[in-house]
């Protein structure tokens, strides 16, 4: 079984709509990450979270909010999505106790129309 | 500027033969990691190498290794004998710091295609 989890792994949503996606975790690790990818710009940090009382914005947080519902789970949401919001949305989780690497979820492809 | 510098947004390589993928990173922190990671065309990121800012030895996984060349801050991949399977997409990134995670970043990647 993955150690990463997302859900759903493709949403397609209209402009305007809630969306949230979900992130669970079986690594024990305490820290997560949110990381959007678009096509030539890599990957880019919208949130992150060192544990459960710890959330913090990365490079690209407007638009985005999270929510760290326990060690394992680390859920995004898009209050009011935008066609600008289509992209890949990785979930990441390290642990500092090692090399800190990140270890990646499958991605979560959303569109939005 | 930049943090982590990918300026080969594409690659060809024979199959069996070897590839250095190019990144250059730029941190005044003494304490950073290098790590490079692998994406497929299915989309998960795999991580592939790791080289810490003190370790005296470049970094080796197999047939993945990394030619760290401190003083000109580049951490280049090498893959040896590529085969059809490395066809992806590669990424060079940087954890700066140790203690305080605020500073993670990743290169614009390098698309390699291995040809048969």
């Amino acid at each position: 079984d993955a150690d990463v989890t997302q859900t759903p792994r493709n949403r397609i949503t209209k402009t305007g709509k809630r969306i949230m996606l979900e992130c669970s975790q079986t690594k024990g690790h305490d820290r997560m990450y949110w990381y959007r990818q678009d096509p030539g710009l890599g990957l880019r940090l919208i949130y992150y979270s060192f544990d459960v009382k710890d959330i913090n914005k990365g490079e690209i947080s407007d638009g985005y909010s999270v929510s760290r519902q326990a060690q394992a789970k680390f859920s995004l949401s898009l209050e009011s999505a935008i066609p600008n919001q289509t992209a890949l949305y990785f979930c990441a989780t390290s642990d500092l106790r090692g090399r800190d690497e990140q270890f990646f979820g499958p991605g979560t492809r959303l569109t939005v129309l | 500027a930049q943090k982590i510098t990918q300026t080969q947004p594409g690659m060809f390589v024979q199959e069996k033969e070897a590839v250095t993928l190019d990144c250059t990173y730029d941190t005044s922190d003494p304490s950073y990691g290098l790590f490079w990671y692998k994406q497929p065309s299915s989309g998960e990121m795999i991580f592939l190498i790791y080289q810490g800012s003190y370790d005296q030895q470049n970094a080796t996984e197999g047939r993945y290794s990394l030619n760290f060349q401190k003083a000109r801050k580049s951490a280049n991949l090498v893959i040896s004998a590529s085969q059809l399977g490395d066809s992806a997409m590669y990424f060079c990134a940087m954890r700066e710091g140790i203690y305080n995670f605020n500073k993670f970043y990743f290169g614009s990647g390098t698309k390699l295609n291995v040809k048969p």
